[in-house]
């Protein structure tokens, strides 16, 4: 139990363009979804959280109009990075909240690694 | 403001044998969660065991056990007779309150090499 399933998984696309990155939890439902960004060999840095049927809640220094995000169903949340450059190449991985005998837990996507042209 | 400080980068440890993998935290809340994850070079993040801060005894899952130190605010993983597909990144992580993986501070990872 517990699945989050992300797609794509990689993506390469030019300067300029925007590009949607999803996240699903695939056996439960997620009320709160939670988008990470990682460098390569640096830690996870939290991007912003993801309500359901609310505004997500961005981090200090996170872009909201450069990284859209919509929650618009309990198991689906969206990042879109709008107008991307080669400096937004990155890996972004979502997790998903989920309570199980009163734990709550994030539980991860595979990630998408983006690189921009 | 929590931090969560991991002091090895790099780690290696022979097949069948047990390692231990440090985590230190700072925080001056009462309530609070942690955390370890795995995140192979694929790329995913593997949850591996939860202790909060109310919990007495030390958790486990399977060949895991988190090494929980209140006082020293420590919560060291060991993972016991070692694989080679524990070769791995492993994360600490603190949540803001116990029961809850809210606001997750990551401290910066230790790869776990295991050798054959």
């Amino acid at each position: 139990g517990a699945v989050v399933s992300q797609h794509p998984s990689w993506v390469i696309c030019k300067s300029g363009t925007s590009v949607k990155i999803e996240c699903r939890s695939l056996d439960f439902q997620a009320t709160t979804m939670f988008w990470y960004r990682q460098f390569p060999k640096q830690s996870l840095m939290l991007m912003a959280t993801s309500n359901e049927g609310s505004k997500a809640t961005y981090e200090q220094g996170v872009e909201k109009d450069k990284f859209l995000i919509n929650h618009a169903s309990l198991t689906l949340s969206t990042l879109t990075v709008t107008s991307a450059h080669p400096e937004d190449s990155s890996f972004y991985i979502c997790s998903a909240s989920h309570h199980l005998a009163g734990q709550e837990t994030q539980y991860f996507g595979p990630g998408t690694r983006l690189l921009v042209l | 403001a929590q931090k969560i400080t991991q002091t090895q980068p790099g780690m290696f440890v022979q097949e069948k044998e047990a390692v231990t993998l440090d985590c230190t935290y700072d925080t001056s809340d009462q309530s609070y969660g942690l955390f370890w994850y795995k995140q192979p070079s694929s790329g995913e993040m593997i949850f591996l065991i939860y202790q909060g801060s109310y919990d007495e005894q030390n958790a486990t899952e399977g060949r895991y056990s988190l090494n929980f130190q209140k006082a020293r605010k420590s919560a060291n993983l060991v993972i016991s007779a070692s694989q080679l597909g524990d070769s791995a990144m492993y994360f600490c992580a603190m949540s803001a309150a116990s029961g809850s993986a809210r606001q997750l501070t990551f401290g910066s990872g230790t790869q776990l090499t295991v050798l054959p």
